[in-house]
């Protein structure tokens, strides 16, 4: 059984239009969180929750908004994409919030903006 | 500054050399330190913890110097499937997230 998975794992699509991207993990962890990779391969921290509840916000714009309906999934969904949205989204859960734990990682998933 | 640096390399090795990774990182509140590895268009993996004493799993050694704010990693006898990036990462504690350097590409050639 896969730790944590996320869909879609490739994501093709126009500028302006709006797209989600869904994360499960069943390791019975408190928090999860939104990772960003971009095409130079800096893995940047997007959004953090702890049992449904936002406590990471790293200055994303808001045309990204995160919901959490219960501590084992964490969605994400992009309203009018830019260019400069292309990159991999990693969704990622750990026991306690930023660490010291392990960060399980799910597959990514690879957003494309044309 | 960036709060983790590291040489992107890459690193071209042949098998069974020994190869040395750097981190810098610039908040001395920094509490926890890791090395992640992540390969080709796949997800980060944690590799190993970084403690203050130093630690060894198998061929891979880590060492934590908080004077100089300066982590390593280093692979004794390389194969061919240490071939990947190696992120070093670092957490400052509380509820602050993991935060990743860009990571060192490393292949080992046959």
């Amino acid at each position: 059984d896969t730790a944590v998975s996320q869909t879609p794992k490739y994501l093709v699509t126009q500028m302006g239009n709006d797209k989600s991207i869904k994360c499960e993990q069943n390791l019975g962890h408190d928090t999860m969180y939104w990772y960003k990779q971009d095409s130079k391969k800096f893995l940047k921290i997007m959004f953090s929750y702890n049992n449904k509840e936002l406590i990471i916000n790293e200055t994303v714009p808001n045309r990204f908004s995160p919901k959490s309906p219960d501590k084992a999934h964490l969605n994400l969904h992009i309203n009018s994409l830019e260019l400069g949205d292309s990159a991999v989204y990693f969704c990622a859960s750990s026991q306690e919030p930023g660490g010291p734990g392990e960060l399980f990682f799910g597959e990514g998933s690879r957003l494309t903006v044309l | 500054r960036k709060e983790v640096e590291q040489d992107p390399g890459p690193f071209n090795v042949p098998e069974g050399a020994t190869v040395a990774f750097n981190c810098t990182y610039s908040n001395s509140a920094s509490q926890s330190f890791f090395w992640y590895r992540q390969d080709c268009r796949k997800e980060p993996k944690l590799l190993m913890s970084v403690y203050s004493s130093g630690n060894e799993d198998g061929r891979f050694t880590a060492q934590l110097n908080r004077a100089s704010q300066y982590i390593s990693l280093l692979i004794r006898d390389s194969k061919l499937s240490d071939s990947a990036t190696y992120l070093c990462v670092v957490n400052k504690g509380g509820n602050t997230p993991l935060v990743f350097g860009k990571g060192t590409r490393l292949s080992v050639i046959a």
